[in-house]
């Protein structure tokens, strides 16, 4: 099974900063499984970037995803207030155990 | 936009089978992938599996296999997890979703969830 460590596990920032986030497998992935979520307390998960890099409808293109093999990353160029919240990396059936953004 | 809603009891003692249903806002489930994920309090999510809607094919976290059931509802518009003989490591909020057609693992859309809490 395949693990996923994310870092840092709490990113403090102020809005206009940029944020990069980190996610490391323990073995390599194929990045056409390698997804990121957002998700806000009391909230369900909302899926952002899957395939490594693809943004869905309706997330801002100051998130964009990268990496491959076992290093991926989340960067989010401008962060506004809406941005802090918690996120996840995920491939399979795995989670990362989450980077909080906070201000 | 599809809309998931998930029920089920809220209060499960433990060593019992936890059921949980997912209503979908669509007429018909097929040609998609259908899962769970949950969140113990305070933690992080967990995957527990899908079910492909056509084929009834499933696909389970290695830590629930022999516990967890994901299966299609009575209704076309539905589709269940039953995990048996819990604990109250199974506490925490239960989410349905979709899987997208890019990775049938990867969820798409997502109901609000529901608590779910194991007493002794």
């Amino acid at each position: 099974e395949t693990r996923l460590t994310q870092s840092p596990v709490t990113l403090s920032l102020s809005p206009g900063e940029g944020a990069t986030l980190s996610c490391r497998a323990s073995q390599t992935i194929s990045s056409t499984f390698l997804a990121w979520y957002q998700q806000k307390p009391g909230q369900a998960p909302r899926l952002l970037i899957y395939g490594a890099s693809t943004r869905t409808a309706g997330t801002p293109d100051r998130f964009s995803g990268g990496g491959s093999g076992t290093d991926f990353t989340l960067t989010i160029s401008k962060l506004q207030p809406e941005d802090f919240a918690v996120y996840y990396c995920h491939h399979s059936q795995t989670f990362g155990q989450g980077t909080t953004v906070e201000i | 936009q599809v809309q998931l809603q998930e029920s089920g009891p809220g209060l499960v003692k433990a060593s019992e089978t936890l059921s949980l249903t997912c209503t979908v806002s669509l007429s018909s489930l097929s040609r998609s992938y259908w899962g769970w994920v949950r969140q113990p309090p305070g933690r992080g999510l967990q995957w527990i599996g899908y079910i492909y809607y056509n084929s009834g094919y499933t696909s389970y976290h290695p830590s629930l296999v022999s516990r967890a059931t994901i299966s299609v509802g009575t209704s076309e518009s539905q589709f269940s997890l039953h995990l048996r003989s819990v604990t109250a490591a199974d506490t925490g909020v239960y989410f349905c979703a979709r899987g997208s057609m890019s990775s049938p693992a990867t969820f798409d859309t997502w109901g609000q969830g529901t608590h779910v809490t194991v007493s002794s």
